[in-house]
């Protein structure tokens, strides 16, 4: 069965500092994997998505992450974090065929000034 | 226009009650979801149906009662509401299945039995 790992709870980071949200996944097929943001008692919004294109994801605001299949990770990044980044994040996996996602157990970002 | 939406936005309610949260989406999906996330933000999902027929039904209790009477609507209805209910209720879309796409959420039910 397919899983996702994010490694850390809680990551706090400098406003302009690098962004750096770990997600490692367990699939025995190739999996579409997804990173999603929620805001304060909001939804969550779809940041960036792997569909077995590019390796290297670009997402909505001044995300990315990079499918590595050897290490069986997908973490994202942002270059400069901004206090507006701060929110819960959401690594997901869902394998070919499986109408569900299967969602990590969050990270959430802090932004120190 | 939104998207994915889901009322009501708040429910409070005391145990023993029945209760019904309902959701639409007008992106025109062939897939819905209901996804549960707990107090500590852990997201699982409850339900998933394809054109109106159930496709996932993830060991919940059968309290819970998922209703789709069209591609466009996905009701959840609760029987004997427990403590336990407590947490935000997420409605979901996708097409295919969200196998490229993903899936579009709802901004969530908060419910809180008492």
């Amino acid at each position: 069965a397919q899983s996702v790992t994010q490694l850390g709870s809680h990551v706090s980071v400098s406003e302009g500092a690098l962004v750096l949200l770990r997600c490692n996944y367990s699939s025995s097929v190739p999996p579409y994997l997804f990173w999603y943001v929620q805001y304060p008692n909001q939804g969550l919004q779809l940041l960036l998505k792997y569909t077995s294109a590019a390796t290297l994801v670009k997402g909505i605001n001044g995300f990315e992450a990079e499918f590595k299949k050897s290490e069986t990770s997908f973490h994202l990044t942002k270059p400069s974090a901004h206090m507006s980044d701060a929110a819960e994040y959401f690594c997901a996996v869902r394998i070919q065929g499986a109408q569900k996602l299967v969602f990590g157990q969050g990270t959430r970002l802090t932004i120190n000034p | 226009d939104t998207a994915v939406s889901q009322t009501p936005k708040y429910l409070v309610t005391q145990m023993g009650n029945d209760k019904s949260i309902k959701c639409e989406q007008n992106l025109g999906h062939d897939t819905m979801y209901w996804y549960k996330q707990d107090s500590k933000k852990f997201l699982k999902i409850m339900f998933s149906y394809n054109n109106k027929e159930l496709i996932i039904n993830e060991t919940v209790p059968n309290r819970f009662s998922p209703k789709s009477p069209d591609k466009a609507h996905l009701n959840l209805h609760i029987n004997s509401l427990e403590l336990g209910d407590s947490a935000v209720y997420f409605c979901a879309s996708s097409q295919d299945g969200g196998q490229g796409g993903g899936a579009f959420f709802g901004q969530g039910t908060r419910l809180t039995v008492v």
